[in-house]
């Protein structure tokens, strides 16, 4: 079956430790994206990227990273630099074209040790 | 801005009514509607989507409608079933972007 894998579903960090997590899609899609879901809050864009080898800040970026030498997979890597990190991370794609919806994984929740 | 709270809207149901769902958008520009469905630990499903165009879309068990005049946007789940009791929100796109804008989302609880 199609659809968007992503792992570990439950990670910790210790502080001053980056950690990665991981987004792979099967689906074809050309855009992918990274969101960050607090309790009770809308899904807030980290980074989201159209094609490979290229990607573009969204509202939050600051303390995280990404790279898309893949069209399947767009890993996000949550630096020491993100000092609130503990949060559910959801990663989604899309088909191309503006009026198509974004499918979603299953998420990561990060926690601090 | 969105406010910030712990505390989602919550639409309690019983097993078997119709369940109507609400989402307010301000930007007139949106042309793209979308709804999600997501229950606890897991991603956002879509359930269904509309474009500006329209005003209403049916299907298995729901509809959307669309009021470009209040900028409002409805979800109504037909015959609620247990299974049915996620959070729900909606999402709009405005012409010419690629991302689109999350709302909160309301906690539908439907009680056997």
């Amino acid at each position: 079956d199609g659809g968007i894998t992503q792992s570990p579903k439950y990670l910790f960090r210790k502080e001053g430790q980056n950690v990665t997590l991981s987004c792979e899609q099967n689906l074809n899609h050309d855009a992918m994206y990274w969101y960050r879901q607090d309790p009770g809050q809308g899904l807030r864009l980290i980074y989201y990227s159209q094609i490979v080898n290229d990607f573009q800040k969204g509202d939050i970026a600051e303390g995280y990273s990404v790279s898309r030498e893949k069209k399947e997979s767009f890993p996000l890597t949550v630096t020491s630099a993100q000092k609130n990190p503990t949060a559910f991370y959801l990663c989604a794609s899309k088909r191309g074209g503006e009026r198509q919806p974004q499918h979603f994984g299953d998420g990561t929740r990060l926690s601090i040790l | 801005g969105e406010s910030v709270g712990l505390h989602l809207p919550t639409l309690s149901v019983q097993e078997g009514d119709n369940s109507i769902i609400n989402c307010a958008y301000s930007n007139s520009a949106s042309d793209y509607f979308i709804w999600y469905k997501q229950e606890s630990g897991k991603g956002p499903q879509f359930i269904i989507d509309i474009r500006s165009n329209m005003d209403k879309r049916q299907g298995q068990r729901v509809t959307v409608l669309l009021n470009k005049t209040v900028k409002h946007l409805s979800l109504q789940i037909a015959a609620t079933q247990p299974g049915d009791s996620a959070v729900y929100f909606c999402a709009e796109r405005s012409g010419g972007s690629y991302i689109p804008t999350f709302g909160r989302g309301t906690s539908l609880i439907v009680h056997p």
